[in-house]
């Protein structure tokens, strides 16, 4: 299986800051890579896929970029309705696999 | 707008089998591929399997012995038992719809972009 890594692993901002998150895969998996969000007792909502491509509906501020095997997924003001845990994923390998998450709190 | 329901009981005896149901509304089941992914409390997101809507399979390794995932196009549902279950097995289970961002027919799936609300399946005695 490939492993996703991501960093950190929680992450404390304020409103209005530009929060980064990094995503590592244990192998090459070009640009196929995904971005979740999770509200707590919600499920998954995609934000990004094909590592760079916003979903239809999710706000401009949220953006993805990378290949290869180091991917970055950034939000440009944070927002207090962000609050969640943000998960990358691969489809390059079956299984597809999650990284472990990244809780962001407004700090 | 595509809507997905899990369904089943939330509270499973140890080796016994865990058998859930989804759903799907506001879209057809066929064309797509479907999945099942499961969270236990408080951790990070494993994905069981997938569903053609023409029955044809994939599981996860770690999973395989114990899975099974069918499709009932006339309702609109596909399914998942999971057997011989232990604590290990106690999570919230989501449905989701696993596109291919084209024509699935040509291409592998990508993305889940519909899920379920989740089920929380509990094992004990």
């Amino acid at each position: 299986d490939i492993q996703m890594t991501q960093s950190p692993s929680s992450l404390s901002a304020s409103v209005g800051d530009r929060v980064t998150i990094t995503c590592q895969a244990s192998q090459d998996i070009s640009n196929y890579l995904n971005w979740y969000q999770q509200k707590p007792g919600k499920a998954p909502k995609l934000l990004i896929y094909d590592a760079s491509n916003l979903e239809t509906g999710v706000p401009s501020r949220f953006s993805g970029s990378g290949s290869g095997t180091d991917f970055t997924f950034t939000i440009s003001s944070l927002q207090p309705e962000d609050i969640a845990t943000y998960y990358c994923q691969q489809y390059d390998n079956l299984p597809p696999t999650f990284g472990q998450g990244t809780k962001l709190e407004i700090k | 707008q595509v809507q997905l329901q899990e369904s089943g009981p939330g509270l499973v005896k140890p080796s016994e089998t865990l058998s859930l149901t989804c759903t799907v509304s506001g879209g057809s089941i066929s064309s797509y591929y479907w999945s099942w992914i499961r969270q236990p409390p408080g951790k990070g997101l494993e994905w069981i399997g997938y569903i053609y809507y023409s029955g044809s399979t994939n599981y996860n390794p770690s999973l395989k012995s114990r899975v099974t995932i069918s499709v009932d196009t006339s309702k609109n549902q596909f399914s998942l038992k999971l057997s011989s279950v232990t604590a290990a097995d106690t999570a919230v289970y989501y449905c989701a719809r696993f596109d291919c961002g084209g024509d699935c027919r040509n291409s592998e799936p990508n993305y889940f972009d519909y899920w379920g609300q989740g089920t929380l399946v509990t094992v004990s005695s």
